[in-house]
């Protein structure tokens, strides 16, 4: 059984920097299969597609965020990551890691597991 | 880039039919056969219902269909249950290695 388990410190500091990971069991990051990707739900909004990361560590965010997102990859850990900086009260969400689904060799843009989630705050 | 747009809410009574509707533009539905749904129930993640615009995956009810017609796809659900209660989710992939999410809608189970 696959599944997904982010880990966040659950508060930020405003213009601090969001650190989040998401641990990955029963499916391999480094087998190539799928692409790995955030996502975040504000309070009462729609899903927002942060950005993935491939294992080769080749990675896609989302442009409209205007902001430092860095996504990164550990395959021999099986876990990839997220940094936000300058965070500020409007990057309070619920942040999701999920795996995305790889054709042959094309992403086909949907996501077939999700995490179960991890609620961050930003507030001083 | 915008959110899809959604209908709000949409309610049904047990065992009728309703149609969700998902709004883009031609940079990003109207180009792409990457159309995805999303139900979500309260306190949970989403689950894909609905993938390449009509396909559904394994073990999902065949009560959910999905189609695309120009700019505008629509999730279809057949023979309304009350576990069906839930908020629904478009996405679809709008180009130069970006998704864009719509903003959702509550159906609700009269």
């Amino acid at each position: 059984q696959v599944q997904l388990q982010e880990s966040a410190p659950g508060l930020v500091t405003p213009s601090q920097t969001l650190s989040l990971t998401c641990t990955v069991s029963g499916d391999s990051i480094a087998s190539g299969g799928s692409y790995w990707s955030w996502i975040r739900q504000r309070p009462g909004k729609g899903p927002e597609w942060i950005g993935y990361i491939y294992h080769t560590g080749s990675t896609f965010s989302n442009p409209s965020l205007q902001r430092g997102v860095m996504i990164s990859v550990v395959p021999s850990k099986n876990q990839f990551s997220l940094k936000m900086t300058s965070v500020t009260a409007a990057d309070t969400a619920v942040y999701y890691c999920a795996r995305q689904v790889r054709g042959e060799g094309y992403n086909k843009w949907y996501f077939d597991l999700w995490g179960r989630g991890t609620l961050v705050t930003v507030s001083s | 880039q915008s959110a899809l747009t959604q209908p709000a809410s949409v309610s049904g009574s047990p065992g009728q039919s309703i149609t969700i509707s998902c709004t883009g533009t031609s940079s990003d539905i109207g180009s792409y056969n990457y159309v995805s749904w999303y139900q979500q129930h309260p306190d949970k993640a989403p689950q894909v219902i609905i993938y390449e615009a009509t396909k559904r995956p394994s073990g999902i009810s065949v009560r959910f269909s999905g189609t695309v017609s120009g700019n505008t796809a629509s999730l279809t659900i057949s023979g309304l249950q009350t576990e069906d209660e839930a908020d629904y989710y478009c996405a679809s992939y709008a180009g130069r290695s970006t998704l864009l999410f719509g903003e959702g809608t509550k159906v609700t189970v009269l």
